[in-house]
């Protein structure tokens, strides 16, 4: 079935590092890659997306990129700040529906 | 901040109680959709509605009981729940299709 899988699963940085987290996903049918970032106690906010018609797509610090070939996909945070640490999930649309990645716990160290 | 409005914020309800969870959006998406997430998980899909028409109804009990009066409303009504059914459950919008969904706060459920 529809399955997408996230790593790592936890990430511990020093401020001012780059972190990357990666997905891969089974339907090579899927076209639409969003990410979210989830705070303690909060709705999950949409940080970044890219289609499948896209290699990569940057967003001030944020970027995302996606090899359809091998079926992954990343996000690469540069220059990172306290305020990153949070919980990002990865997804992708199969037909109309949005399947998760497991999750990783960013945490960013002062 | 998010334009989609969840109430309540918490609840608590016991088995035997009838309760219900509300969203509402100001973005004009046709499409609405709730979502349980459980503890340390990704959000799980349960419902979508397109142009207030249920589309998507992801094998859920019929303990819950979605309803979406009107193009910016979207209620979710809880009847006979179990303990395991103690989760955040979100509400998101979009316009549908192979689009950007946004999620609101989430509504956190203690079920006794």
């Amino acid at each position: 079935g529809e399955n997408v899988e996230q790593h790592p699963s936890t990430l511990s940085v020093q401020e001012g590092d780059s972190a990357v987290i990666k997905c891969t996903y089974s339907d090579s049918a899927s076209n639409y890659f969003p990410w979210y970032k989830q705070e303690l106690g909060k709705g999950p906010q949409l940080i970044i997306d890219i289609r499948s018609n896209v290699g990569e797509k940057k967003d001030q610090r944020i970027a995302v990129t996606l090899n359809k070939t091998a079926k992954h996909f990343s996000l690469h945070i540069t220059e990172t700040q306290p305020e990153d640490s949070a919980v990002y999930f990865c997804a992708a649309m199969f037909t109309d529906k949005l399947i998760f990645g497991t999750g990783t716990r960013l945490q960013v160290f002062p | 901040d998010t334009e989609v409005t969840q109430t309540p914020k918490h609840l608590v309800m016991g088995m035997t109680n009838k309760k219900s969870l509300k969203c509402e959006q100001h973005m004009g998406h046709r499409a609405m959709y709730w979502y349980k997430q459980k503890a340390k998980k990704p959000p799980e899909l349960m419902f979508v509605y397109s142009y207030e028409k249920l589309s998507i109804n992801e094998s859920v009990p019929s303990r819950f009981s979605p309803e979406c009066p009107n193009s910016s409303l979207l209620n979710l009504h809880l009847h006979a729940l179990q303990p395991e059914d103690s989760a955040l459950y979100l509400c998101a919008t979009g316009t549908g299709g192979i689009n950007e969904q946004f999620f609101g706060p989430g509504t956190r459920l203690t079920v006794l």
